[in-house]
């Protein structure tokens, strides 16, 4: 079955590189997927990556994807207090997006000052 | 912001009553979700809809049932609410066919089951 592997906490300092992990399963899957939630919110979709890329950059956010090890990446440029959240990993159930994502279990981005 | 209501956002029950949570969608998407999220597991997939009356189980869907009789509402129901069920409840959209096909999310509903 799919699993989505993630670590739970990382703690950066303000204005370093935050570098968040995640293993996924399915080779099938044709986007992958970033979500944030912050406290008390719903998630809301960060970035995504097509399942043919290995890099994609948007402002502060860096993809990397790595296919032969099933390995993606989220960095994120000089982080502020606002980044605090919970940064999700999600892949597609089977490939095509219907069945619906799964999910790591999160990464509590954590902000020292 | 996708348009997604969800209710109630709050609710309290005892063990062993009903329980109904609602998802409206404006968006007019096909696929609708609902997802738990419980600490150390993260979000689990309860049952999906593919569309009107066209319902399937997901990775937790015991003790749960789903209906969908229009594209825009999607019931998930608690026949007879247990402790195990309290949980913070996401409904979600996506429209497949779109790009990327990502899901939009509710803001949630808690539910305490006591």
């Amino acid at each position: 079955g799919e699993d989505v592997e993630q670590s739970l906490f990382l703690s950066v300092r303000e204005g370093d590189s935050s570098v968040i992990n995640c293993t996924y399963t399915d080779s099938s899957s044709t986007y992958l997927y970033w979500y944030k939630q912050e406290p008390g919110a719903g998630l809301q979709l960060l970035t995504y990556i097509f399942s043919n890329m290995d890099m994609k950059q948007d402002q502060r956010l860096t993809v990397l994807l790595n296919k032969k090890d099933k390995h993606l990446s989220l960095r994120i440029a000089d982080t502020q207090t606002g980044d605090s959240a919970i940064y999700f990993c999600a892949e597609s159930i089977s490939g095509g997006g219907a069945d619906g994502l799964t999910f790591g279990k999160g990464t509590h981005l954590i902000i020292q000052p | 912001d996708a348009g997604i209501t969800q209710s109630p956002r709050h609710k309290v029950t005892e063990t062993g009553t009903p329980v109904t949570l609602r998802c409206h969608q404006t968006e007019n998407h096909r696929y609708m979700y609902w997802y738990r999220q419980d600490p150390g597991h993260g979000l689990r997939l309860i049952h999906y809809s593919y569309g009107v009356k066209d319902t399937d189980k997901g990775e937790v869907s015991d003790g749960y049932s789903v209906s969908r009789s229009k594209t825009e509402d999607f019931l998930l129901t608690l026949e007879s609410a247990t402790s195990s069920q309290t949980s913070v409840y996401f409904c979600a959209i996506s429209e497949v066919l779109a790009d990327t096909g990502e899901l939009f999310f509710g803001e949630g509903s808690r539910l305490t089951v006591l």
